[in-house]
């Protein structure tokens, strides 16, 4: 049973460009999150999706950033116009349907070290 | 959600049990305890959690006060590949918002 699968595993763009993160949640999960963890910081919440349905993007920041989890196909986390501080690592995680007391079991990926030069 | 307490580092001896303890005083009563752990550079990884009861599983044990105001997550036979980050975290069950929140965790160093 394959676990979250991110790809690429590492990226590097210039800056302005736009970087792309994919995320395939595990088989049978329908919600994914994406965490953002900056250099020597703590892993921080970015979004929770559902198919094709944002549910909380409060971890957002504003501009460039937006998220997408369509029918088919991975979820996708997209940075426009990228910048230094941009550099991180984003993880995916997945949870099962809901099941109360299982909301908060996530299964995380390998994540995407995204570096921004 | 209740904030948790954890100290900032535990050192144990390959082959020991590692005994890591969390503070959630102001824990209520619909909320659970999750533990996760971070290998240095991979995703976090879910290990367990509880409400009330001990709860037990593959990787390890969960044992939480009969006030519910700490916990202590046991690992029996601590490897050397047990080093990590280790997150104690309250979330309430009822709740909308579905997102963790990482704090500071304990750092666990396995010595051999």
């Amino acid at each position: 049973n394959a676990g979250v699968m991110q790809n690429p595993r590492h990226l590097v763009r210039r800056r302005g460009q736009e970087a792309r993160l994919r995320c395939s949640p595990m088989k049978g999960h329908s919600h994914v999150y994406w965490y953002r963890q900056l250099p020597e910081e703590g892993l921080k919440f970015m979004v929770y999706l559902q198919k094709e349905n944002i549910i909380d993007e409060s971890g957002m920041p504003k501009e460039r950033f937006s998220a997408e989890f369509p029918k088919e196909g991975p979820s996708i986390l997209r940075i426009q116009q990228v910048v230094r501080g941009d550099s991180a690592a984003y993880f995916c995680a997945s949870s099962p349907p809901y099941a109360r007391d299982r909301d908060y079991e996530q299964y995380f990926g390998p994540g995407t070290r995204l570096t921004v030069t | 959600d209740a904030k948790t307490t954890q100290p900032t580092s535990m050192d144990c001896a390959e082959g020991r049990a590692a005994n890591l303890p969390c503070n959630h005083s102001t824990i209520s009563g619909n909320e659970y305890v999750y533990w996760y752990r971070q290998i240095h550079s991979q995703g976090p990884q879910y290990i367990i959690h509880g409400l009330k009861n001990n709860e037990t599983n593959e990787m390890a044990s969960l044992i939480i006060t009969e006030d519910r105001k700490s916990s202590t997550l046991i690992l029996p036979h601590a490897t050397l590949r047990d080093t990590a980050v280790y997150y104690c975290i309250v979330r309430s069950a009822s709740g909308s918002a579905r997102q963790l929140t990482f704090g500071s965790g304990t750092q666990l160093t396995v010595l051999p």
